[in-house]
């Protein structure tokens, strides 16, 4: 069995500062963690995926994630928020190399204020 | 890019009515997905299908069905619709396993009255 936890549901910031979003995760096997975001009425974009590889994970528009197993953690970071990453954000998991259900957390939304 | 898309944005039906949604990927990917996304419980899996004609039950499959015919259309169908059937609905697709990264459309938000 699997799971995801995302620890905030609503997270504030202002623009310029740090972003960090977490996200606990189980999983009885090796786990494949992914970030995704939604705009506003927007489909889901895939953010950054880690498939056992390197441990930290670089994705698009400045996001990066860490895979930490002692923790059972992969917290999402941005040195510095832009308004434009307003968005919801999903931590997913799913289990490596084998055709497996993803399993979605229930989101964390990032507003961005001036 | 991976193109996939749905047939409609916006979709208002009555309770008892077949509703279809549709989705379409250009990208010729094995996998096709279906989920509800409800606020407070992220997205979950209704069905997927993995080729033409296979198809399994997700998470919360009840209420629905599902039909691929083709391998870039994958149609999800309310038999009689109910109210809580109310939600936004996503297909995905993807090219490998399902732990391969899978593909958003824009999503369809049904309301049954």
């Amino acid at each position: 069995a699997q799971s995801v936890t995302q620890l905030d549901s609503h997270v504030s910031v202002s623009e310029g500062t740090p972003v960090l979003l977490r996200c606990n995760y189980s999983s009885s096997y090796s786990p494949s963690l992914f970030w995704y975001v939604q705009h506003p009425n927007k489909g889901l974009q895939l953010l950054l995926k880690y498939t056992s590889a390197a441990t930290l994970v670089k994705g698009i528009n400045g996001f990066e994630a860490e895979f930490k197993k002692s923790e059972t953690s992969f917290h999402l970071t941005k040195p510095s928020a832009h308004m434009s990453d307003a968005a919801e954000y999903f931590c997913v998991v799913s289990k490596t190399g084998t055709a497996s259900k993803l399993t979605f957390g229930t989101g964390t939304r990032l507003q961005v204020t001036l | 890019d991976v193109k996939v898309t749905q047939s409609s944005r916006y979709l208002v039906k009555r309770t008892g009515e077949k509703v279809f949604l549709e989705c379409v990927q250009d990208m010729d990917h094995e996998n096709m997905f279906w989920y509800r996304q409800d606020p407070g419980l992220g997205l979950r899996l209704i069905y997927f299908s993995y080729d033409v004609k296979m198809k399994e039950k997700g998470d919360i499959p009840e209420g629905y069905s599902v039909s691929r015919e083709k391998k870039e259309r994958f149609s999800l169908i309310l038999e009689s619709a109910s109210t809580n059937q109310t939600s936004m609905y996503l297909c995905a697709s993807s090219l490998m396993g399902v732990s391969d990264t899978q593909y958003f459309g824009p999503g369809t938000r049904l309301t049954v009255l």
